[in-house]
């Protein structure tokens, strides 16, 4: 079993939906939650980071972590055809620094005009 | 304040040979982490430099390597290419200040195609 899972997609949405985008882990260890969003021909870019279970919402993306779950969510609220991308969370084990972050496989999502 | 920036973006090399990229983090960031992308494999973590020492490494043959500078600026060094190389390498870097706030910007990615 992967330490993170994340559902493959494609996920293919009309503009102006909400989009749930998920991911499981099985490590206790993992503290610190990241989402990454990933344009085609381009490096990740950093969209939410959290540490603490419950929502965090930053426009109209939310990111939601249940650490008694192991699972974290984005929620994208309205979406746009430029939210279009590759989504790939990560999370980190936050005992010290010398620790490597793992990532999801991600998911690909296209909204539709 | 400018990115993470990687060069070359584009490199076409021939099995056998070797090739060096290189990654300039953001301006303050000690921390330089090196990521191999492939469509079947996702992002698999290759290693990460701080203060010009490899502190963690991911399950990669010796034939990948790294340094960092002591401007923090990294190179990764991959000898013998094998056809199974041919991947987007991303650098990320982080500032590295306190744990419960680090986290890492990618650059663009360098695409290596080995023929």
């Amino acid at each position: 079993q992967k330490e993170v899972e994340q559902d493959p997609g494609p996920l293919s949405v009309p503009e102006g939906a909400i989009v749930s985008l998920n991911c499981t882990y099985s490590n206790s260890a993992f503290q610190y939650f990241m989402w990454y969003r990933q344009y085609s021909r381009k490096g990740p870019e950093l969209l939410m980071y959290t540490y603490s279970s419950g929502n965090k919402e930053d426009g109209r993306f939310t990111a939601q972590v249940d650490k008694s779950s192991k699972y974290i969510s984005l929620f994208i609220r309205d979406s746009q055809p430029s939210d279009s991308a590759t989504y790939l969370c990560a999370m980190r084990r936050g005992n010290n620094y010398g620790q490597n972050f793992v990532f999801g496989p991600g998911t690909r999502l296209s909204v539709l005009p | 304040k400018a990115g993470v920036t990687q060069t070359p973006r584009y490199l076409i090399k021939t099995r056998g040979q070797q090739v060096t990229l290189s990654c300039s983090p953001i301006s303050g960031h000690r921390s330089v982490s090196w990521y191999q992308q492939t469509p079947g494999q996702g992002l698999q973590f290759l290693f990460e430099y701080f203060s010009e020492t490899q502190r963690n490494k991911g399950n990669f043959p010796g034939r990948f390597s790294g340094r960092q500078f002591s401007n923090s600026r990294s190179e990764m060094n991959v000898s013998t290419l094998e056809l199974g190389d041919s991947a987007l390498y991303l650098c990320a870097s982080s500032l590295a200040a306190a744990v419960s706030t680090d986290t890492q910007y990618f650059g663009p990615g360098t695409r290596l195609t080995v023929l």
